[in-house]
This record gives C-alpha cells, structure tokens and sequence, in this order.
C-alpha cells in the first residue's frame, strides 16, 4: 500500500486568508485525489488531479475557490482560498493502487477558520 | 445517483462479541467497495477491497462479504477488542470512474 504524508496536519486560520496543503506519495501515482470531510460528515469528493493536465472537479467545487497543482507523479497541493468558517473541515488526499484499484488516504489536515 | 447508507450510525457493545456492521447501496452497477476505519481527528485506514465479481474478502479477524443483487455488503469483525473502536466506512465506485461515494460511516465502542 502507498505511504501518503501531508502537511499542515491541522491549522488555524482567519476568515479571508487562504492555505495550501500539501500532499506527498512515497510512489509514482497516475492519479491523486482530493476530498472534504466537514465535521460530523462522510467524505466528498472535492477534484482528481492528473500529473500534467487540469484538475476534474465534482459539482459544487469550482477552481477559484480550492486550485490544485500536480507537478509531478508523487505531489499535490490544494489551496483553500478566501477562506470563512463554513470551510473548516477535514481535508483529505488519496490515491488509487492501479492493480487493484483499491485507494489509500492520507492522515489528512484539518482546518479551523475562524 | 448512487447513495451509500449505514445503520445504524453508532453501535456500542462488549468486549468479544462477534459483530455485523450493514452497508447499503441504491444501484447494483458497482465496480468495488471498499471498507475503511478512521480514528477520531484521523485519515482512513483502508480494511478490505472487494471488486464487483467477488462475493467475500477477509483480513485476520475482519471479512467482508458483497451482494450486489440486493445492494448490501456487511463487515464482520471477529472476536471485537477496545482497539476495534472507530467510525467504520463503506464506501464504492462505479464504472467508469474512481471516484468513491461514501456513507455515514458507523461509529463502533468496544468497552472493556
């Protein structure tokens, strides 16, 4: 199974402010995903981030407010941008395993905006 | 649009009892479902994988079993610890896409 790390684990931030989250894979993936999980809530899928091409997003996630990169095969970033209250949640990235298709997350990050 | 239910959201019992955990979904048309367990302020662990043309997986005291034609998988946990207590989530993907849909998930206490 893969390894996934990101950071910040968790942070506190001010209505307006944005942050960037990273998410790091101990092995090359083909596609990465990221997800929400606000407080009391089952995980929803936010974007999938392909290396060299633009981020798929679901309905209700637009590019303005959560941009992604994907600059190589084991890194992502999202940004939460123009952040309010109703942003503070858990946000997690996963991967797929290819063979199986079985997905893995991360230890996730998770956000207070104040 | 596929929806993924868990009853019942919590579930609080004894050590060593052999539990049942549901999970039900609205369309058959799926292509894995996958159990997961996350601890409280934490990521997923992901527990078992079963793909569309198996019907059970199991891992050392855990096994899951598939029915796709009346829309239910169930999770069995052997023997249950204090250690096994976490919210438990199934969650499935369909052709086509990789995306997961979750449900609820169910949170499970295991006193000692």
């Amino acid at each position: 199974s893969a390894v996934i790390s990101q950071k910040p684990s968790r942070d506190i931030c001010q209505r307006g402010t944005s942050l960037t989250i990273q998410c790091q894979v101990d092995s090359q993936v083909t596609m990465m995903f990221w997800y929400r999980q606000q407080p009391g809530q089952s995980l929803t899928l936010i974007a999938t981030a392909n290396q060299g091409s633009e981020a798929t997003y679901e309905s209700g996630f637009v590019i303005d407010k959560f941009p992604i990169s994907r600059p190589n095969l084991t890194f992502s970033t999202l940004t939460v941008s123009n952040m309010s209250p109703e942003d503070s949640s858990i946000y997690l990235c996963s991967v797929e395993d290819y063979r199986d298709n079985e997905q893995f997350f991360g230890p996730g990050t998770r956000l207070t905006v104040l | 649009k596929q929806e993924v239910t868990q009853i019942p959201a919590a579930l609080s019992v004894p050590e060593g009892e052999n539990l049942v955990l549901n999970c039900s979904f609205t369309d058959s048309a799926i292509y894995n479902l996958q159990w997961f367990r996350q601890d409280p302020g934490k990521g997923l662990t992901s527990l078992l994988l079963i793909q569309s043309s198996q019907r059970e997986q199991t891992s050392g005291r855990l096994n899951a079993s598939l029915d796709k034609s009346s829309g239910r998988s169930t999770l069995y946990i052997a023997a249950s610890q204090p250690g096994d207590s976490a919210t438990y989530l199934c969650a499935i993907t369909q052709g086509g896409s990789e995306k997961l849909v979750f449900g609820k998930g169910m949170k499970l206490t295991v006193n000692p």
